[in-house]
């Protein structure tokens, strides 16, 4: 059974560094064709995917946001961060991890997710 | 990177059928057979109901079905029941160096 559960702040102030984790079981960021991602939505708003982390440490990040996210994977505790610079309080929102399907999928989507974190930017 | 375009909201009655459209573009939607449609209880995570256009993860109800023509995605829900009152959103791949995009969201109301 795959399970994720993202941990942080839930609050930061305007200017400041985020540092979501994410802390996942039932599979290996070791293994040929895994991904993590990260998806946020801010309140009452839509999904909106951020980055996405591969097995073989191959990133990708929203054209819009790249400057300011960075994925990086800690294979051997199961964790993958993402750090959000500059935050403001647009970026309110609840922050997901989500594994990529591969086994049976060619379009790879996010199955299953996790709970998400609400991250509020206030000062 | 523009998001897919749902209705904002869908309703119908119980026993009824209804179908959400996901409109993109030929860079996404009509570029692939790479559609996902995830379901959103209040206050919880997302759920996976259809990927790869068509296909229903296990668990999933049969009343789910997903299609494609053109730029234009679809996810029929047949048999509506009261538990399917949620929000939901379509995604596509679009490219290896961004390979997600998610719709805008639609709301289902169990009349």
């Amino acid at each position: 059974q795959i399970t994720l559960k993202e941990s942080g702040p839930t609050l930061v102030k305007p200017t400041q560094t985020l540092t979501l984790t994410c802390t996942f079981s039932g599979f290996s960021l070791s293994t040929s064709g895994v991904g993590v991602g990260w998806i946020r939505q801010p309140p009452g708003k839509a999904l909106e995917w951020l980055a996405l982390i591969y097995w073989d440490d191959d990133k990708r990040y929203s054209p819009s946001l790249k400057s300011r996210l960075t994925i990086t994977k800690d294979t051997s505790k199961n964790q993958v961060v993402l750090t959000m610079t500059n935050m403001d309080p647009v970026d309110t929102a609840t922050y997901y991890c989500a594994h990529r399907r591969y086994y049976d999928s060619s379009g790879y989507p996010f199955d299953p997710w996790g709970q998400g974190t609400l991250v509020t930017v206030s000062s | 990177q523009s998001a897919l375009t749902q209705p904002a909201s869908v309703s119908g009655s119980p026993g009824q059928s209804i179908t959400i459209s996901c409109t993109g573009t030929s860079s996404d939607v009509g570029g692939y057979n790479y559609v996902s449609w995830y379901q959103q209880h209040p206050g919880k995570a997302p759920k996976l109901m259809i990927y790869d256009v068509s296909n229903r993860p296990s668990g999933v109800s049969n009343r789910f079905s997903g299609s494609k023509s053109g730029n234009t995605a679809s996810l029929t829900i047949s048999g509506l029941q009261a538990e399917d009152e949620a929000d939901y959103y379509c995604s596509s791949y679009t490219s290896s160096s961004t390979p997600y995009v998610f719709g805008t969201g639609t709301k289902v109301t169990v009349l």
